[in-house]
């Protein structure tokens, strides 16, 4: 199946830093997702991506889909507390998404 | 407008029994699919329903049996219950068999088995 690799597997965020994450999948994707999820919530999607090279912003949050097509990055500007959490990228295929691990995000005490 | 509801939110069962876990799309919404995560996974895809039938399955075995009613609710059912199916079971809902992007998930149901 496909294998979707996401890193780092964990940051520490201190408020006002940018910070970047990324995934890597063993096969095509004609479509990116990335996903946020909070304690006790289901997924939620931040940015969708259509078409290889295409760079996406929302708010604060900019992905770009990887030139290969194998590839995405996910980067926050300027955190805050709220950033914290689980991001997620997905790929969609036959009826199904298939998820990576994720990234914890959590504020730098 | 309503979102995805799941119900109930936690379950706690013990190894060998059965448990059926329920869904509402979100208004408008005819597909539901269903979702198991692991601690720390991401989640991994179970079945998708339309129309009433299972339209595709991921790598479960046959324990994971589920049903969609005329009014696009769903149910997710589980027999013979393993340690290892404590998971956050997460219900997805979008329009039309297939449609992938566009899917809005519920806050899921813990389960835990003892």
């Amino acid at each position: 199946g496909q294998q979707l690799n996401q890193s780092p597997q964990s940051m520490f965020i201190q408020e006002g830093e940018d910070v970047s994450m990324n995934c890597t999948s063993s096969s095509i994707f004609n479509t990116w997702l990335w996903y946020k999820q909070d304690p006790g919530e289901g997924p939620v999607l931040l940015i969708a991506l259509y078409k290889a090279g295409e760079l996406t912003s929302n708010g604060r949050l900019t992905a770009q889909f990887g030139i290969t097509r194998k590839d995405s990055f996910l980067n926050i500007s300027a955190s805050i507390p709220s950033d914290v959490g689980i991001y997620f990228c997905a790929g969609p295929g036959d009826y199904k998404l298939s998820f990576g691990a994720g990234t914890t995000v959590t504020v730098r005490a | 407008d309503a979102g995805v509801t799941q119900s109930p939110t936690h379950l706690i069962k013990t190894r060998g029994q059965q448990v059926t876990l329920r869904c509402s799309p979100k208004s408008g919404h005819d597909t539901v699919s269903w979702y198991q995560q692991a601690l720390g996974q991401g989640p991994q895809f179970i079945f998708q329903y339309y129309e009433e039938e299972e339209r595709q399955r991921g790598n479960f075995p046959d324990r994971f049996s589920g049903h969609q009613f005329p009014n696009y609710s769903s149910e997710l059912n589980v027999n013979a219950l393993l340690l290892g199916d404590s998971a956050l079971y997460l219900c997805a809902s979008s329009l039309g068999a297939g449609s992938t992007d566009t899917q809005y998930f519920g806050p899921g149901t813990r389960l835990t088995v003892l």
